[in-house]
């Protein structure tokens, strides 16, 4: 099983819609969580980071933690053409140091059509 | 506007010729890190480096060696590159102080073995 799970879609859905990404994840130490976005043939970027369980909105995107059922998501409201892209969940266990390790999902890719 | 590069962003080596990528960044963070991204796949952490300090994975193989001569640049070496390494290998950096989760990435380079 691997640790974290993402549907890797693609998911398609019209300009204006609500999108919902998930990830799912197995190991109850991760304690970071965030969203990365990748356009293609572009680095990943981050988009939102979640610290714990919570909701976290930034404009459009609202991050959200239940780690209860390890389970992550992303709400995209009002979506736009240009938020087509592939959607990366990663999180991360908080070491002694700064540099932890990132452990990505294998990412969403997403369209929305004008 | 400070920044993450990566050259080339395409290369085509041959099957055991070595092949070096580079990272250079202007963000000087201290910590650089070097991925593996298959298609349709997760970003898969290959080694980093805190300042000077190496780190491995563990289930990184020998085959893949860096260098990080300055803050500035870092280089991946794979000796005797295979087919199964034809990849997109992605160089991020991130600062001591701001978390693992602050990621910068570069836009890659895109790996053909022949």
């Amino acid at each position: 099983q691997k640790e974290v799970e993402q549907d890797p879609g693609p998911l398609s859905v019209p300009e204006g819609a609500i999108v919902s990404l998930n990830c799912t994840y197995s190991n109850s130490a991760f304690q970071y969580f965030m969203w990365y976005r990748q356009y293609s043939r572009k680095g990943p970027e981050l988009l939102m980071y979640t610290y714990s369980s919570g909701n976290k909105e930034d404009g459009r995107f609202t991050a959200q933690v239940d780690k209860s059922s390890k389970y992550i998501s992303l709400f995209i409201r009002d979506s736009q053409p240009s938020d087509s892209a592939t959607y990366l969940c990663a999180m991360s266990v908080q070491g002694s140091s700064n540099t932890g390790k990132l452990i990505f999902g294998q990412g969403t890719t997403l369209q929305v059509k004008p | 506007d400070a920044m993450v590069i990566q050259n080339p962003r395409y290369q085509v080596t041959q099957f055991g010729k070595p092949v070096t990528l580079s990272c250079s960044q202007t963000l000087n963070h201290n910590v650089m890190y070097w991925y593996q991204q298959k298609s349709s796949q997760a970003p898969k952490l290959l080694f980093h480096y805190y300042d000077k300090d190496f780190n491995n994975e563990a289930d990184t193989p020998d085959n893949f060696q860096s260098r990080r001569p300055n803050t500035s640049f870092c280089f991946l070496d794979i000796r005797s590159p295979g087919l199964g390494d034809a990849a997109m290998y992605l160089c991020a950096t991130s600062k001591d102080g701001q978390g693992i989760y602050e990621q910068y990435f570069g836009p890659g380079t895109r790996l053909t073995v022949t």
